[in-house]
């Protein structure tokens, strides 16, 4: 069965720091890669996916991702974090055939000021 | 164009209740899936709905049903109401090609007492 997981449940950083978000699935055939996010009080938004192609994905606000297929990993980036990036972000995969998302378990994120 | 629309936002039931969750979709979108989420499972699949098919079920008891209208409307269904059916229903929307990006609902929040 296909699982995502997410190693970091909570992250602290300061502004101006560099996030990296780590993401690995168990899958052993083709998958669509999503990270999705959750600012509070609001929706899950999508943040960027991969389907094919560059494995380097770039998405909304300055984040990407890069899908290694060797590691079966497709971890979140961000140079430069603000304070407004503080969510909850979800890594998630689904295979083409599929329709369902297995998503993983999140990752708190607080920017400090 | 509005959003991925759920009523009731909160939801307050009892112990043997029923409840029913409503979601409309996008305006164009045929496909309709239902998540749970909750602090200890994160987000469970429930099950998706496009042209008014179930086409994917997630591994919930019976008890949890979901129907979808012609105008792509969705209902989800929880019978016999127990405590540990608390959480976030969340409903998402799209087109119905696989490859299409999901959008997500608000959620309804539903409190089992």
């Amino acid at each position: 069965a296909q699982s995502v997981s997410q190693h970091n449940h909570h992250v602290i950083l300061s502004e101006a720091a560099s996030l990296e978000l780590g993401c690995n699935y168990s899958y052993g055939g083709t998958v669509n890669l999503f990270w999705y996010v959750q600012y509070p009080g609001q929706h899950l938004q999508l943040l960027l996916k991969y389907f094919s192609g560059d494995p380097l994905v770039k998405g909304i606000k300055g984040f990407e991702a890069e899908f290694i297929k060797s590691k079966f990993s497709f971890n979140l980036r961000k140079p430069s974090v603000q304070w407004s990036d503080t969510a909850e972000y979800f890594c998630a995969v689904n295979s083409p055939s599929s329709y369902k998302l297995i998503f993983g378990s999140g990752t708190r994120l607080l920017v400090r000021p | 164009k509005a959003g991925v629309t759920q009523t009731p936002r909160y939801l307050i039931k009892t112990r043997g209740q029923q409840v029913t969750l409503s979601c409309s979709p996008i305006s164009g979108h045929r496909s309709v899936s239902w998540y749970q989420q909750t602090p200890g499972q994160g987000l469970q699949f429930l099950f998706e709905y496009f042209s008014e098919t179930q086409r994917n079920k997630g591994n919930f008891p019976g008890r949890f049903s979901g129907r979808q209208f012609s105008n792509s409307r969705s209902e989800m269904n929880v019978s016999t109401l127990e405590l540990g059916d608390s959480a976030l229903y969340l409903c998402a929307s799209r087109t119905g090609v696989v490859t299409d990006t999901q959008y997500f609902g608000p959620g309804t929040r539903l409190t089992v007492l």
